[in-house]
């Protein structure tokens, strides 16, 4: 198990520019979440997929914002025209969901990308 | 609407001393987890406990426990024989939603502890 990664960890841009997260779930999750955290905050939910279908969006993700999970595994976050108010930490966490029992499924989180737009 | 609150911004707690963290929430459902996760300085986000509603039984994992007291929708954790490593921010977590709307979590403000050595 190597956990949930995520590229890249670090990212600088300029205000307008176009930038792309990657995440890499733990293999066998099929539940991926997107979170976002701004410094004292707690994480603030964005969006979540199951296997590939994005399920729930939050208000907070404007029309600027736009997730991915093609196949069910990796999913991908583009943040298109920058703004200074979208420097944050970006996590995401994976989870599996089963059919049986109660549905709360339990949520392991990579080490996030820090956004700096300048 | 759902909520977590974490009423401690700053805890401090000396080496190998027990601390208890407080977290208080609401909820109108009746089966669903809560979590405690910490965020040490390098900002990635680790599960330290998850409880369940429908047992009883309070969750111990090591030096950490939890005091569930879910009528007043109380979710406390104590941490024992603290040691350094264990600084960090401490978080309380709740799923919203239901079945239909995955787990997606709500996390109080966050507890700051610090261990004195």
């Amino acid at each position: 198990d190597t956990g949930v990664s995520q590229n890249p960890r670090h990212k600088i841009t300029k205000r307008g520019q176009n930038v792309t997260f990657r995440c890499d779930p733990i293999s066998e999750h099929n539940r991926l979440y997107w979170y976002r955290q701004t410094l004292g905050q707690g994480p603030e939910f964005l969006t979540y997929f199951q296997n590939e279908a994005q399920l729930e969006k939050s208000r907070l993700l404007s029309d600027r914002f736009s997730a991915e999970r093609p196949k069910g595994s990796f999913s991908t976050l583009e943040i298109q025209r920058t703004e200074q108010g979208d420097s944050a930490m970006y996590l995401c966490a994976s989870s599996f969901a089963g059919t049986s029992g109660t549905y709360t499924d339990t949520q392991y989180f990579g080490p996030g990308t820090r956004l700096t737009v300048l | 609407a759902q909520t977590v609150t974490q009423s401690q911004p700053e805890m401090s707690v000396q080496e190998a001393e027990t601390v208890t963290l407080s977290c208080t929430y609401d909820t109108s459902e009746s089966d669903y987890y809560l979590f405690w996760y910490k965020q040490p300085p390098s900002r990635q986000m680790i599960l330290v406990i998850r409880q369940e509603a429908y047992k009883q039984q309070n969750a111990t994992e090591n030096r950490f426990s939890v005091n569930f007291q879910k009528a007043a929708k109380s979710f406390s954790l104590k941490i024992s024989d603290s040691q350094l490593g264990d600084a960090a921010m401490y978080f309380c977590a709740f799923p919203l939603g239901g079945e239909t709307s995955g787990s997606r979590l709500t996390f109080g403000e966050g507890t700051q502890l610090t261990v004195n050595p």
